[in-house]
């Protein structure tokens, strides 16, 4: 079964950098998934798509700050020079034959 | 300028029933797939179901199936959820959203209460 698990907290000072992981189920590893962030009482906002060898794309208007990378079975996303709007929900997402969505990573700039 | 506005969320009694659309802007609707996800109050993403670009094929989450129907007219570019039986834990945000070469798109979400 496709299962994205993501830990459910995160936090960082203002102007340091976060890595947030990903891991996809075991037999899942080649996937390619997508990172998306959602602010306080937002809808959520497409940031990037990540390949399995680090390769990826970003949304348009998405900073160079945000950055992703892969080892394995886990997906990383990477904010470097934290800002205060980058305090949000950040999910994973992956398809099969449905969407399916990590639990969310709660990013708390300090 | 990908535009998705949903729209047909409010307050409605369990048991009910509720259509929400999605009115879509500024790419060729017709060609895309399709999809809904629902957030309810304080939890995470949960995907609800997808069409193809036709109309032809749906799919649906195990939680809604036989209760919520999905559909599309392409000559409207408008996207649709017909929700029946609707429950409590039906009560979320549901949004419409796709997946293109340049990446997913979201809209902003109508909110759908069911309660007495």
């Amino acid at each position: 079964q496709l299962v994205l698990t993501q830990s459910p907290s995160a936090s960082a000072s203002l102007g340091a950098s976060v890595k947030l992981t990903c891991t996809l189920s075991s037999g899942h590893s080649s996937y390619a998934i997508a990172w998306h962030q959602q602010q306080p009482e937002k809808g959520p906002r497409y940031l990037m798509k990540l390949n399995s060898d680090g390769s990826h794309s970003k949304g348009d208007g998405i900073p160079d700050r945000f950055s992703g990378s892969s080892s394995g079975a886990e997906r990383y996303l990477t904010i470097s020079s934290l800002q205060s709007e980058d305090e949000a929900d950040y999910y994973c997402q992956t398809w099969g034959t449905a969407w399916v969505f990590g639990g969310g990573t709660k990013l708390t700039v300090l | 300028e990908v535009q998705l506005v949903e729209s047909g969320g409010g307050l409605v009694q369990p048991g009910g029933s509720l259509r929400l659309s999605c009115a879509a802007s500024g790419f060729t609707f017709s060609s895309y797939w399709m999809h809904w996800v629902r957030q309810a109050p304080g939890k995470g993403l949960v995907w609800v179901s997808r069409i193809n670009s036709d109309g032809s094929s749906t799919s649906y989450a195990d939680s809604v199936k036989g209760r919520f129907t999905i559909s599309r007219d392409n000559a409207k570019n408008t996207l649709y959820l017909q929700m029946n039986s609707l429950r409590a834990e039906d009560t979320a945000v549901y949004y419409c959203a796709i997946a293109t070469p340049g990446g997913f798109y979201w809209g902003q979400g109508t909110l759908v209460t069911v309660s007495s």
